[in-house]
């Protein structure tokens, strides 16, 4: 089965930069997005279609493709950016429709 | 505003049936695929499927085909996921979440449903 694939942890200090890595062989084809969860809370959609940001979600937040890997960068990282985040893509053919998720990687504001 | 409501805490003991619910708000109910995302303790989000209300059409994941039956009242902008006789494993967060900008990721999420099968 298709595979995303994340580090299971990053940490930055308050203000760095922050990258968050997913790769997957299909992610060149298929779109890939982002959510961030908090513990006790819901996921929360912060980027779409690569690199698009919701309404309402910090500028800071961004993403980026290169090849089959796609990444999430949180620039001055906050206190408040501390969560899972997660990538998402599909993996699709004629005969099915699978949704998968990244393993998921914790990022730890130091 | 666009909401997703959940039904609350279950605790069922295994082999028991349960069905748990999804209301919808704020949007066309119909016109959006709803899915269904299962978080078990301490690990990932995992996929299971996915309905359209306008018409029912269901798409499940690979891994939880035959697991669960997810059906949707478009009537009271509902959708649900069921299962016939739960399993100790079957013991997670699991939410409901409505189709974004294209069907293929969600934009909005349910607050979570904690279901617990324990004898």
């Amino acid at each position: 089965s298709y595979e995303l694939t994340q580090p299971p942890s990053v940490s930055v200090s308050p203000g760095q930069t922050a990258r968050i890595t997913c790769s997957g062989d299909a992610l060149s084809k298929q779109y890939t997005y982002w959510y961030q969860q908090k513990p006790g809370q819901a996921p929360v959609l912060v980027i779409f279609k690569d690199s698009e940001r919701p309404s309402g979600i910090p500028e800071r937040f961004s993403g980026s493709t290169s090849g089959t890997t796609v990444s999430l960068t949180i620039s001055g990282v906050q206190a408040e950016d501390e969560a899972d985040y997660y990538c998402q893509s599909t993996d699709t053919s004629d005969t099915y429709e699978d949704w998968v998720f990244g393993g998921g990687t914790k990022l730890t504001v130091l | 505003e666009v909401q997703l409501v959940q039904s609350g805490v279950e605790v069922k003991k295994p082999g028991e049936s349960l069905k748990i619910s999804c209301k919808g708000s704020g949007f066309n109910f119909p016109s959006y695929w709803i899915g269904w995302v299962r978080q078990m303790p301490g690990k990932g989000l995992e996929w299971m499927g996915l309905i359209y209300p306008g018409d029912s059409e269901t798409r499940y994941s690979p891994s939880f085909q035959g697991q669960v039956t997810i059906s949707a009242d478009k009537s009271i902008s509902t959708a649900y996921l069921k299962w016939s006789s739960l399993k100790a494993s079957d013991t997670a967060m699991y939410y409901c979440a409505k189709q974004g900008w294209s069907p293929d990721h969600f934009d909005q999420w349910g607050q979570g449903t904690l279901v617990t099968v324990s004898s």
